[in-house]
């Protein structure tokens, strides 16, 4: 089955690390996003990236950072500069060719100690 | 300009009823309306959308509701079930659907027996 795998589900991390979640696709998608969701706020992207080796910041890309190596991966970094990392991460792809319906994977809840 | 402001927070129908949610937009270069659906621990899925070409979408017991002159768009469930309850976020992009998405902060939805 096509989709976006992000691992890992749950994930504790201790004020002062780094931590990276992952994000695979078999859909063939071009485009890949990172959103941030926290309650009563709506989604918010953090990163994006519309082919590979090329990658452009969202609306809160402080303390976050990404890579695009290869197509089908897109892998986020929180990084300890990132002041307020506790949030429900989510990964979404999307086709170049319409109807450009953005595909999430199931999300990544972090919590920092 | 950029926001999606999205009413009510959260909202409690009895079973059979109909369920109104509410998005407004400023910015007028947004030509693309999706409403996505997420439920507990997942990820969003997209619902249905709406192009600023008609005035009403309906796809089962979902409709979108467009005003362009008002710059508002709504999402009516009717026969609300159980099952439809969720989290429900409108949203809007520029660009067509190829535009990064600007997310509402959502609405919960609990459909009471």
């Amino acid at each position: 089955d096509g989709g976006i795998t992000q691992s890992p589900k749950y994930l504790f991390r201790k004020e002062g690390q780094n931590v990276t979640l992952s994000c695979e696709q078999n859909l063939n998608h071009d485009a890949m996003y990172w959103y941030r969701q926290d309650p009563g706020q709506g989604l918010r992207l953090i990163y994006y990236s519309q082919i590979v080796n090329d990658f452009q910041k969202g609306d809160i890309a402080e303390g976050y950072s990404v890579s695009r190596e290869k197509k089908e991966s897109f892998p986020l970094t929180v990084t300890s500069a990132q002041k307020n990392p506790t949030a429900f991460y989510l990964c979404a792809s999307r086709t170049g060719a319409l109807p450009g319906e953005l595909f999430f994977g199931e999300g990544s809840r972090l919590t920092v100690l | 300009q950029q926001q999606v402001k999205q009413s009510p927070q959260s909202l409690i129908v009895q079973k059979g009823g109909i369920s109104i949610i509410n998005c407004a937009y400023e910015n007028t270069a947004f030509d693309y309306f999706p409403w996505y659906q997420q439920f507990p621990g997942k990820g969003p899925a997209l619902l249905i959308a709406i192009r600023p070409d008609v005035s009403e979408k309906k796809e089962g017991r979902f409709t979108i509701s467009f005003n362009k002159s008002a710059k508002q768009f709504s999402l009516h469930i009717m026969d609300s079930q159980p099952g439809d309850s969720a989290t429900y976020f409108c949203a809007a992009s520029k660009g067509g659907s190829q535009g990064n998405l600007i997310f509402g902060k959502g609405t919960k939805l609990s459909v009471k027996p």
